[in-house]
């Protein structure tokens, strides 16, 4: 079975500045996506960045970037130029696996952009 | 537009109730999935369906039933089995519940359930 784990429940950062979020996941499949889902004060789920496990790039969306590092079975995210909408709870998300078809979440990560 | 949509936005329950939340979606996505979502406790899977007329628990199904008669639709009932059923709820869709087809879920805006 999959499991993901986000370090860090909560997180601020400055407006403007950078900030990571951890996650750390465990499985046996070798082909896989990973996805980092936003989730404003809205409470509408949205997606992103997704990045390939058999890609070596990193997957970057204007602000948000990954580093992905398959052999330790982490992936981060990355956001640049922080911006006060970016205040969301952020969830790491693995896929169905073999024999499964659950997206596993991270519990996430609040964090609070600070003007 | 394609996308979920979920009704009521808010939805208010007396004991001994049952409630149905629901779920619509036009993505012509196979897959389907009903999320609840606890303060610090994440996303859990209560149901979810691959395939019209079929559908499989989740790790939470107890006091919750489903049905799944249309490819568009995933109505959660809530059951007054449930005990603790002051959530919030999430409805999913993918293209396909596994496999090398699998890309991302989309989901609906949630149902704020509450025990009154």
């Amino acid at each position: 079975a999959q499991t993901v784990t986000q370090s860090q429940p909560e997180m601020s950062v400055q407006e403007a500045e950078t900030v990571t979020l951890s996650c750390t996941y465990d499985t046996s499949e070798n082909n896989y996506y990973l996805f980092w889902y936003k989730q404003p004060p809205s409470r509408q789920m949205i997606l992103v960045i997704r990045q390939e496990a058999y890609k070596q790039q990193n997957a970057t969306e204007n602000r948000f970037s990954v580093n992905f590092q398959k052999a330790a079975k982490s992936f981060s995210l990355k956001i640049s130029d922080s911006q006060l909408g970016d205040t969301a709870m952020y969830f790491c998300a693995f896929p169905p696996g073999a024999g499964s078809y659950q997206l596993t979440f991270g519990k996430g990560t609040k964090l609070s952009v600070i003007p | 537009d394609g996308g979920i949509t979920q009704s009521p936005k808010y939805l208010f329950r007396k004991e001994g109730q049952n409630v149905t939340l629901s779920c619509e979606q036009n993505l012509n996505h196979d897959a389907m999935y009903w999320y609840r979502q606890d303060p610090g406790q994440g996303l859990r899977l209560i149901y979810y369906s691959q395939i019209v007329n079929d559908f499989q628990k989740g790790d939470i199904a107890e006091g919750y039933s489903v049905s799944r008669e249309k490819k568009e639709s995933f109505p959660l009932t809530v059951t007054s089995a449930q005990k603790n059923p002051t959530a919030f709820y999430l409805c999913a869709s993918s293209i396909s519940g596994s496999g090398v087809r699998y890309t991302e879920a989309f989901f609906g805006q949630g149902t704020r359930l509450t025990v009154v």
